[in-house]
């Protein structure tokens, strides 16, 4: 989807190295999500947040850290990237106000990661 | 048990029939679903939402609930080769979003 953009789309690093991915939303949504994708295991949720202040464990959050820098702005930040971090990397939106909770969620292209 | 268990295929049919794709999940207070395809190397689309028993048609897609036994199907009519994707199934429970693996469709001319 065009009005979710992330930032690197492949990334290659090293065991131990800090990295951040971006994603940038011009779909005037609320809620935004991070989420990981591994073969056989489809997706899981990192971390989520509803609004600038608010930030959300997942499923998965050990490892990862992120940030809401603004309403269209939510990074995610791996302090020291391991192998097992390995993955396909989504970003998604969601409108609360017009949803009215109904979360239906908008997915951006993803950044393939690997760690090396 | 997995949260959500869809059957990991690949299925197979050939164009212009029903494709039936199934998803249980274990949650029994889960209040949403929805049905995405991802195509291979894209991002996941979302292509039918479903929060209350019963069938929920949007062209040739019919998305059926039945909480009583933790399951939700999709249904594809008049398949064509353009659908031959990944579908996921989610399942939602206050805001946390839970995925299966995805079930592999093939549609062959």
């Amino acid at each position: 989807d065009a009005d979710v953009t992330q930032t690197p789309r492949n990334r290659i690093t090293k065991t131990g190295k800090r990295i951040m991915l971006e994603c940038s939303q011009t779909k005037g949504h609320d809620r935004m999500y991070w989420y990981r994708q591994d073969p056989g295991l489809g997706l899981r949720l990192i971390y989520y947040s509803f609004d600038v202040k608010d930030i959300n464990k997942g499923e998965i959050s050990d490892g990862y850290s992120v940030s809401r820098q603004a309403q269209a702005k939510f990074s995610l930040s791996l302090e020291s990237a391991i192998p097992n971090q390995t993955a396909l990397y989504f970003c998604a939106t969601s409108d609360s106000w017009t949803s009215r909770g109904r979360n239906e969620q908008f997915f951006g292209p993803g950044t393939r990661l690997t760690v090396l | 048990q997995k949260e959500v268990e869809q059957n990991s295929g690949p299925l197979s049919v050939p164009e212009g029939a029903i494709a039936s794709l199934n998803c249980t999940y274990s949650d029994r207070v889960s209040q949403s679903f929805f049905w995405y395809r991802q195509y291979s190397g894209k991002s996941p689309e979302l292509i039918m939402s479903i929060y209350s028993n019963g069938d929920k048609e949007d062209g040739r897609f019919t998305a059926q609930l039945n909480k009583a036994s933790q399951y939700v199907s999709l249904l594809i009519r008049d398949s064509q080769p353009s659908d031959s994707a990944t579908y996921l199934c989610a399942v939602e429970r206050d805001n946390d979003m839970r995925f299966g693996a995805g079930t592999r469709l093939t549609v062959k001319p």
